[in-house]
């Protein structure tokens, strides 16, 4: 069974800091990868989508890599800013129907 | 072009009512999810449509919840009659792929007292 683990669970960092989130899952048999955010009491807002094919996807001030064989990924975000602050949520397509979550990383900027 | 649309955002009803959740998906998207958050838990599948026929349904909790995608466009989710455990944030998301980039809504809120 797929399992899906965020760490850290949150984190604080002062505005202008590069900052990495991590996410790791357990089966490296997936389809592909997606990182979402959520703003309190909001749906979830898409990032980046990496298929199982690709190493990394980049947008903007994002940088999303993936390393299926160790079951990782990793959120890059560079020079962070207050409205970067948000719950970061990673989840894994283990077949053409689910997609499991983690719990999320919950970001607060400083400014 | 509209995003995941989701009615209501919030529902308070009490305990063994009947509530309808209702989701309009992007155009054009044949894959409709449903989701759901229960208090200080993960986000968790409920079930797969595929235009109007269901691909997997193995995580909706028991029979007293009830999807439909009639004519595949709009979905709804009932829970028939609703518990306490039922509480929690029920999310809808739609992509145009199978296995392609997952669009959600904004969720709609269910509390049952």
């Amino acid at each position: 069974k797929q399992e899906v683990t965020q760490i850290p669970a949150a984190l604080s960092v002062p505005e202008g800091e590069n900052l990495v989130l991590n996410c790791s899952f357990t089966d490296s048999a997936i389809y592909n990868l997606q990182w979402f955010r959520q703003d309190p009491g909001k749906g979830l807002t898409s990032l980046l989508l990496i298929q199982s094919s690709q190493r990394e996807q980049t947008s903007g001030r994002l940088n999303a890599s993936l390393d299926k064989s160790s079951g990782r990924s990793t959120l890059y975000i560079a020079a962070s800013q207050p409205g970067d602050s948000a719950t970061y949520l990673c989840a894994v397509r283990p077949n053409n129907n689910d997609m499991r979550f983690g719990a999320g990383t919950r970001l607060t900027v400083k400014p | 072009e509209a995003g995941v649309t989701q009615f209501p955002s919030h529902s308070v009803i009490e305990k063994g009512q009947t509530v309808t959740l209702r989701c309009d998906p992007i155009s054009g998207h044949d894959n409709l999810y449903w989701y759901r958050r229960v208090m200080g838990k993960e986000i968790k599948f409920l079930l797969h449509f595929v235009k109007e026929s269901k691909q997997d349904e193995s995580g909706m909790p028991n029979n007293r919840f009830l999807a439909e995608r009639t004519g595949g466009t709009y979905s709804t989710l009932k829970v028939q009659p609703a518990e306490l455990e039922d509480s929690g944030v029920y999310f809808c998301a739609s992509s145009r792929d199978r296995a392609g980039e997952l669009f959600f809504g904004e969720g709609s809120r269910l509390t049952v007292l």
